[in-house]
């Protein structure tokens, strides 16, 4: 059975661009979380999808967006990007609510310069 | 607001001891904690989870304690192997969310 799978898993940006990131999570799980780990600040969360609906979004400005696609794939967007946007971005997923048994992916390396 | 944190960044054992790796959160209503094992280039991988109305529970060379009183948790490793080595973090259940504290670095010295 395939692990959640993101991508990219490393890319380079400018400030003031914008980036999108994929998630696909494991068959059959339909909610997707998504993190950001920073050294200075961990693991943060940022939102949470269950059934394309977001259910619960963590403290960061209207930048970050994200959706969920009926087959339960992910996408999250970050806008004009700074440079405190460089971190690993990861996402998880779980059969039904976002507690329990969540499974990580390897997370998409974020750079902004 | 709500949070988890540790009590140390990096602790350091010799091969073969035990560890323990400490935790505090602030959400005295929360009722279920995880720990989580972060090796480096890799997601985080679960390790042992912990409901509120146990104060402990067992899993194969892992023991988590939960102490309600004081808000704590632990996970100990035993026999620690240099797989062990490892960023470890534990989690509190929040609303359809994980709240993460900061992280414990283990590493394990021949």
């Amino acid at each position: 059975k395939a692990g959640v799978t993101q991508t990219p898993r490393y890319l380079i940006k400018t400030r003031g661009q914008q980036v999108t990131l994929s998630c696909s999570p494991i068959s059959g799980h339909r909610s997707v979380s998504w993190y950001q780990q920073t050294p200075g600040q961990g693991l943060q969360f940022l939102f949470e999808y269950f059934s394309e609906t977001q259910r619960n979004k963590g403290n960061f400005p209207g930048r970050f967006s994200g959706r969920q696609f009926s087959n339960s794939r992910s996408e999250m967007n970050v806008s004009t990007l700074e440079l405190g946007d460089s971190a690993l971005y990861l996402c998880a997923s779980s059969l039904d609510r976002v507690d329990g048994e969540l499974f990580f992916g390897e997370g998409s390396r974020l750079t902004v310069l | 607001g709500e949070s988890v944190g540790l009590h140390l960044p990096t602790l350091s054992v010799q091969e073969g001891d035990n560890s323990i790796i400490n935790c505090a959160y602030s959400n005295s209503a929360s009722d279920y904690f995880i720990w989580y094992k972060q090796e480096s280039g890799k997601g985080p991988q679960f390790i042992i989870d912990i409901r509120s109305n146990m104060d402990k529970r067992q899993g194969q060379r892992v023991t988590v304690l939960l102490n309600k009183t004081v808000k704590h948790l632990s996970l100990q490793i035993a026999a620690t192997q240099p797989g062990d080595s490892a960023v470890y973090f534990c989690a509190e259940r929040g609303y359809n969310k994980l709240i993460f504290g900061a992280g414990t670095r283990l590493a394990v010295h021949p």
